[in-house]
């Protein structure tokens, strides 16, 4: 099946830093990827679509600004939390699909654990 | 606005018993309802998915039950073990979650 690696799993930084999370579709090519935002015991909350070789779609609520999110092959979505604080603390999940003509699936990645102090 | 509604939250079985998790929907040009699994600190991972000309899907323990007309399927996970211990998620179309039901599976 189609795998989607994500990097850093776990991330601890500074309140008023900037922190990049990758995903990765290993072994397929994906125009789109999907970035969410899962609080614990939560379900997951789409922020993005990220496109490839165009500007990410977000979600109303969410701030294009602090997550900026460059979808720059079809192999690589980053999303960067820019001047992060406490309240980004959280589980960031991306995933990729579904393949056109193939299959509906999205594939998840096994997510990142960002915490601010 | 949730799209997917989802229950129970939470929901406890013995081992070899029969966790049930329902999902109702409301935009019925979804075509596609898959559920996901997911363990903790872990992404979530497709178990099993149906589309709506189908009433029935079975893969291994698990089985999507699909009635078109109320706009409601369920998630039937048969002999249960301690390693289905999870949260699950339905889902219609790509991107229309539910809450998650979180399955404990006492041995």
């Amino acid at each position: 099946g189609a795998v989607v690696s994500q990097h850093p799993s776990r991330v601890i930084c500074k309140s008023g830093t900037s922190v990049k999370i990758e995903c990765r579709s290993l072994d397929f090519q994906a125009t789109t990827m999907f970035w969410y935002r899962q609080f614990p015991k939560k379900s997951l909350m789409l922020m993005a679509t990220s496109n490839e070789g165009s500007k990410a779609t977000y979600e109303q609520g969410v701030e294009k600004d602090k997550f900026l999110i460059n979808h720059a092959s079809l192999t690589l979505s980053t999303l960067t939390v820019t001047s992060a604080h406490p309240e980004d603390s959280s589980f960031y999940i991306c995933s990729a699909g579904p393949l056109a003509g193939i299959t509906d699936t999205q594939y998840f990645g096994p997510g990142t654990r960002l915490t601010v102090l | 606005q949730q799209q997917v509604k989802q229950s129970p939250q939470s929901l406890i079985v013995q081992k070899g018993g029969i966790p049930i998790i329902n999902c109702a929907y409301e935009n019925t040009a979804f075509d596609y309802f898959p559920w996901y699994q997911q363990f903790p600190g872990k992404g979530p991972a497709l178990l099993i998915a149906i589309r709506p000309d189908v009433s029935e899907k079975k893969e291994g323990r698990f089985t999507i039950s699909f009635n078109k007309s109320a706009k409601q399927f369920s998630l039937h996970i048969m002999d249960s073990q301690p390693g289905d211990s999870a949260t699950y998620f339905c889902a219609a179309g790509e991107l229309s979650f539910g809450a998650g039901t979180t399955v404990t599976v006492r041995a």
